[in-house]
């Protein structure tokens, strides 16, 4: 897998949007950028995925920049049960590799 | 109504016990999954099934043994439990060659 970072824990207030980065500047072309969170004592949730464009679902935005270096997750309206874990992973073998991620933590 | 399910929940034994997990899953998918989450929180994939075929072996130690029934399943063997085998156990499906994994509740084993 490319190599991603982030940052090990970040704080949003509750209502607020929540940005998570994440750098990924050895993706290759063809490599997506998958997110997924994991909150406490529950089983990993996929979020969201994109290539090059920007994405948006009924949980999160994706943006990816355009030279594909970095990426953020959005949550637009973060709420208590936004805690979690958020991964980034950008796959390019048969599996997903789950890094340390970034917890996020949603304070009222 | 509960995509992917895992049981038991909990699971305590002592060591040199011979346990099982089943996983099932309801959402079509026909590649499953298991991860293993450590006391540090990494999560490592160990096996991978499609098809009822092996295609994911990672350095497993060979007390683990998955089988798959059929596509909708995946139960994890595991013998001669250790101390170290304490974790909680995930168990994930998908589409073939998709990374949009779908995650079960988890096993927490406890090895005593």
């Amino acid at each position: 897998d490319a190599k991603t970072t982030q940052p090990t824990s970040m704080d949003c207030a509750e209502g607020r949007a929540a940005n998570l980065p994440c750098n990924h500047s050895t993706i290759s072309g063809n490599e997506y950028v998958y997110w997924y969170r994991q909150i406490h004592s529950q089983g990993p949730q996929y979020i969201i995925h994109g290539l090059k464009n920007n994405e948006t679902n009924e949980m999160a935005s994706l943006i990816i920049t355009e030279d594909r270096k970095s990426s953020t997750l959005i949550l637009p309206h973060a709420t208590l049960r936004d805690t979690a874990v958020y991964y980034c992973i950008a796959p390019n073998t048969d599996k997903l590799i789950f890094g340390t991620g970034t917890r996020l933590q949603v304070f009222p | 109504d509960t995509a992917v399910s895992q049981t038991p929940k909990y699971l305590v034994t002592q060591m040199g016990n011979d346990k099982s997990i089943k996983c099932e899953q309801n959402l079509g998918h026909d590649t499953m999954y298991w991860y293993k989450q450590d006391s540090k929180k990494f999560l490592k994939i160990m096996f991978s099934y499609n098809n009822k075929e092996l295609i994911i072996n990672e350095t497993v130690p060979n007390r683990f043994s998955p089988k798959s029934p059929d596509k909708a399943h995946l139960n994890l063997h595991i013998n001669s439990l250790e101390l170290g085998d304490s974790a909680v156990y995930f168990c994930a499906s998908s589409q073939y060659l998709t990374y949009e994994q779908y995650f079960g509740p988890g096993t927490r084993l406890t090895v005593t």
